[in-house]
């Protein structure tokens, strides 16, 4: 059973368009953050949510929604897409916000705007 | 400006031998310290992490050493196997009460057989 699940794996879309990347994790953690991976191979943090609640939001576009419906749901919005949000989107997750948690990734969405 | 730096993108290793990944960080306030495999079309998963009330943690075939006066820490893997060839990031959370990690750029590590 994968821990951290996201969907799609691969994404491709016009620039303007909407979309939405889903992450479930089954690992019954309360923290589930979202990263970017850019094309120079950081990883960035985007947001985090703990027990469906923002903790942290990043300089992010508001384009850029978090949604969270459940401790075990992370999904991401993206509106007006634009050719710079093309990345590769992990979703995590963690126990709780303790700083020595382990955070297991899911594997990944590779968004490519055209 | 990068506070996590890894600069070496590559490294290649024959087997049985040791490997060597290194990783600086200009943020003081770090305080944890982690390394991450990533292998292609997956998630990273965590490998190792060390305190910064430590110099050293070892776990296995991984060792992960931390000099804090000169803000570097390395991981050492001994005896490589070709199947610890992957992408290694090494990343780095600080005091506060969220928990952010800020990651490396990552090396790529293949190990010959």
């Amino acid at each position: 059973d994968t821990a951290v699940s996201q969907t799609p794996k691969y994404l491709v879309t016009q620039m303007g368009n909407d979309k939405s990347i889903k992450c479930e994790q089954n690992l019954g953690h309360d923290t589930m953050y979202w990263y970017k991976q850019d094309s120079k191979k950081f990883l960035k943090i985007m947001f985090s949510y703990n027990n469906k609640e923002l903790i942290i939001n990043e300089t992010v576009p508001n384009r850029f929604s978090p949604k969270s419906p459940d401790k075990a749901h992370l999904n991401l919005h993206i509106n007006s897409l634009e050719l710079g949000d093309s990345a590769v989107y992990f979703c995590a997750s963690s126990q709780d916000m303790s700083s020595t948690d382990t955070q297991y990734f899911g594997p990944g969405t590779r968004l490519t705007v055209l | 400006d990068q506070q996590v730096k890894q600069n070496s993108p590559s490294l290649s290793v024959q087997e049985g031998r040791i490997s060597i990944l290194n990783c600086d960080y200009t943020n003081s306030m770090f305080d944890y310290f982690l390394w991450y495999k990533k292998y292609p079309a997956e998630g990273p998963t965590f490998l190792i992490s060390i305190s910064s009330i430590k110099d050293k943690n070892e776990d296995g075939r991984f060792t992960v050493f931390l000099n804090k006066s000169a803000k570097h820490l390395s991981l050492h893997i001994v005896p490589s196997q070709p199947g610890d060839s992957a992408v290694y990031f090494c990343a780095a959370s600080g005091r506060g009460s969220a928990r952010q990690l800020t990651f490396g750029s990552g090396t790529q590590l293949t190990v010959l057989p």
